[in-house]
């Protein structure tokens, strides 16, 4: 059973148009998301996280959004640029009892030029 | 150099050979990890290294045998393998707290892609 899942195996997108990529995790424990970035050939690449005491982080075009209560995260990508055609993984992991990231199977975002 | 390094980038064995995969890295983390993606599936977590002692092995088959020398260089020896083994193959490292997980992201290889004949 998957503890956390993307249930969008892919996402197309028009250039300068807002990317929203979601994840729905199960486990309650869960306690800091990270989201990661990967292009063929390539290891994923981190990108940004947010702890479970936040609602919101933003890094320049990126934000992650965590809803706690409905145990969902979300990565809005604004303004969506080809080159962020790749796999977007989300992991999580229940950091304060130690234990070690769990990912999700991906999301290949497509930003059309 | 920088980062976590992978070699080799591409490996073609058959199913009777003896190979290794080599992850070094130079983060000063005390943390390293193997990773397996196969095709549409999630990373599957293999074996974890904290602070050079072997903290995870999640029914990972004994035909994969990995090996830590020191917190920098993370070996995978693979012997005897399965067609269905062929993937990629992921190293990656990171700071451990003192609960024994990551404290942070993890940081990644560019990967070793394994084809198993």
């Amino acid at each position: 059973d998957q503890q956390v899942k993307q249930n969008s195996p892919s996402l197309s997108v028009q250039e300068g148009r807002i990317s929203i990529l979601n994840c729905d995790y199960t486990n309650s424990m869960f306690d800091y998301f990270l989201w990661y970035k990967k292009y063929p050939a390539e290891g994923p690449t981190f990108l940004i996280s947010i702890s479970s005491i936040k609602d919101k982080n933003e890094d320049g075009r990126f934000t992650v959004f965590l809803n706690k209560s409905a145990k969902h995260l979300s990565l809005h990508i604004v303004p969506s640029q080809p080159g962020d055609s790749a796999v977007y993984f989300c992991a999580a992991s229940a950091r304060n009892y130690g234990q070690n990231f769990v990912f999700g199977p991906g999301t290949r975002l497509s930003v059309l030029p | 150099e920088t980062g976590v390094t992978q070699t080799p980038r591409h490996l073609v064995m058959g199913m009777t050979n003896k190979k290794s995969l080599k992850c070094e890295q130079h983060l000063g983390h005390n943390a390293m990890y193997w990773y397996k993606q196969s095709a549409k599936k999630p990373l599957e977590l293999m074996f974890v290294y904290s602070l050079e002692e072997r903290v995870e092995n999640n029914s990972v088959p004994s035909r994969f045998s990995p090996e830590c020398p020191n917190s920098s260089h993370l070996f995978l020896h693979l012997h005897t393998l399965q067609p269905e083994d062929s993937a990629l193959y992921l190293c990656a490292s990171s700071q451990a707290g003192l609960a024994g997980g990551p404290v942070g992201e993890l940081f990644f290889g560019e990967g070793s892609r394994l084809t198993v004949l």
